[in-house]
């Protein structure tokens, strides 16, 4: 499965939108993108996948560029709740293993 | 989305005794789960996949015979720690996977994870 590179942290101004970068440049064509978040003391959440296109669902966005080399997670309006690590996950298909990185630490800010 | 329980939340016991967490899903059938470990500030790595009716898959560096998992059926998978010691006092947190026909949602979902604390 492909590396993913994620900066260890981010700060965001409650309300304001939350873009989170993912560098995954050895995927190969059929490896999703997955994003997680986990929030202190609890189990991951998921959040959103892709292959190609761009996502978007009732929790964010998911913009994947048209080489696949990275993606952006983009939280609309970000909340003091979504205050969490935020792991972006590159796997061959939808039945791999989820291998977890370091992720970003994103802190919401009022 | 799925939901994945996990069961007892946390639990702390004495040295040598062991420990079972059970993991389960609530809402779907899971041929296959996982069991993940996570010490504190660190993100979380797996430890074994367990398939129901088969045996587990270990991860390198994983004790088999110390993290014993049954997966006995198609909601219910089981981690127990034998003759726990202080060094398995961990977050312990189970994933299951969801079927095919949810293809186009999420394939793993998490349970809330169990705290363990060995004295």
């Amino acid at each position: 499965d492909a590396k993913t590179t994620q900066p260890p942290s981010m700060d965001c101004a409650e309300g304001r939108a939350a873009n989170l970068p993912c560098n995954h440049s050895t995927i190969s064509g059929n490896e999703y993108v997955y994003w997680y978040r986990q929030i202190h003391s609890q189990g991951p959440q998921y959040i959103i996948h892709g292959l190609k296109n761009n996502e978007t669902n009732e929790m964010a966005s998911l913009i994947i560029t048209e080489d696949r080399k990275s993606s952006t997670l983009i939280l609309p309006h970000a909340t003091l709740r979504d205050t969490a690590v935020y792991y972006c996950i590159v796997i061959y298909n939808q039945g791999g293993k989820l291998i977890f990185g370091q992720g970003t630490e994103l802190s919401v800010k009022p | 989305g799925a939901v994945v329980s996990q069961h007892p939340s946390r639990v702390i016991c004495k040295s040598g005794t062991s420990v079972k967490i059970e993991c389960r899903s609530l809402d779907f059938q899971a041929t296959t789960m996982f069991w993940y470990r996570q010490f504190p500030k660190q993100s979380l790595m797996l430890m074994a996949t367990s398939n129901e009716g088969s045996k587990a898959t270990y991860e390198q560096g994983v004790e088999k015979d110390k993290f014993l998992i049954n997966h006995a059926s198609l909601t219910l998978s089981t981690l127990t720690v034998t003759s726990a010691h202080p060094e398995d006092s961990s977050f312990y947190i189970c994933s299951a996977r969801s079927p095919e026909s949810r293809t186009g949602r999420a394939t793993q979902y998490f349970g809330p994870g169990t705290r363990l604390t060995v004295l």
